[in-house]
């Protein structure tokens, strides 16, 4: 089955770091982009960055250029994002998108994980 | 950045109605542009990309159109499985969104 398996809920103290897990599987993992979206809560979507998993490229948006680090592990098919100095307007909904077209990268993204929930709190 | 803003942010409609959603974009996209469909507590779906190509699997009434700063996504007849959050996608300089349209039923 082709999906994208998000890691679970985490709460956050401000000033820490999170890091989130996409593990995805039933397609060639090398092969499709994979970005990262977040959504505050009643709020809409924001793009944050991309990782090829092949290669191990990365690009980020410029907001979250000091923040954000995104990995990838190719021996279990999972990439990781790592956001740091959080504050509680990282309270959101972390989404891992897969690129749609394969080997390329095209910016639109067909399949989703089921995201993993972030809050920050003191 | 490109700044994506769609109109209205909230639309009300019955079923079998036709609506039309517009987004427009700070600079010329030229077709970088995709639409996606959210429902409460699930991920966004594709519908559409580079503006008018529909996602395999997509009901035809879903269409999309426009070039360069303004695009529209069409719903020709408004089914009850309709009713979500729509957002655009610029894609030609790294990936931003529009706010969202909410589509409520009347």
């Amino acid at each position: 089955q082709v999906q994208l398996v998000q890691s679970g809920a985490e709460v956050k103290k401000p000033g820490a770091s999170v890091r989130v897990s996409c593990k995805a599987s039933g397609y060639t993992f090398t092969s499709f982009y994979i970005h990262w979206v977040r959504q505050a809560p009643g709020q809409g979507l924001e793009w944050m960055g991309v990782t090829d998993p092949s290669g191990g490229t990365t690009n980020h948006a410029v907001k979250f250029l000091d923040r954000l680090t995104m990995t990838r592990d190719t021996s279990t098919n999972t990439v990781y994002m790592d956001l740091s100095g959080l504050t509680s307007e990282d309270t959101a909904m972390y989404y891992c998108a897969r690129d749609k077209i394969g080997d390329g990268l095209y910016w639109f993204f067909d399949l989703w994980g089921r995201g993993s929930l972030v809050t920050v709190s003191s | 950045d490109i700044q994506m803003t769609q109109s209205p942010s909230t639309l009300s409609a019955s079923v079998g109605d036709r609506v039309t959603i517009t987004c427009r974009a700070s600079q010329s996209i030229s077709s970088w542009l995709a639409w996606y469909q959210q429902k409460p507590g699930k991920a966004p779906k594709l519908l559409i990309y580079e503006a008018s190509t529909l996602e395999s699997g997509v009901p035809s009434r879903f269409s999309g159109s426009g070039s360069g700063t303004e695009f529209t996504l069409t719903i020709s007849r408004l089914q009850p499985d309709d009713f979500a959050t729509y957002y655009c996608q610029q894609y030609s300089s790294y990936s931003s969104f529009g706010q969202g349209t909410k589509l409520e039923i009347k």
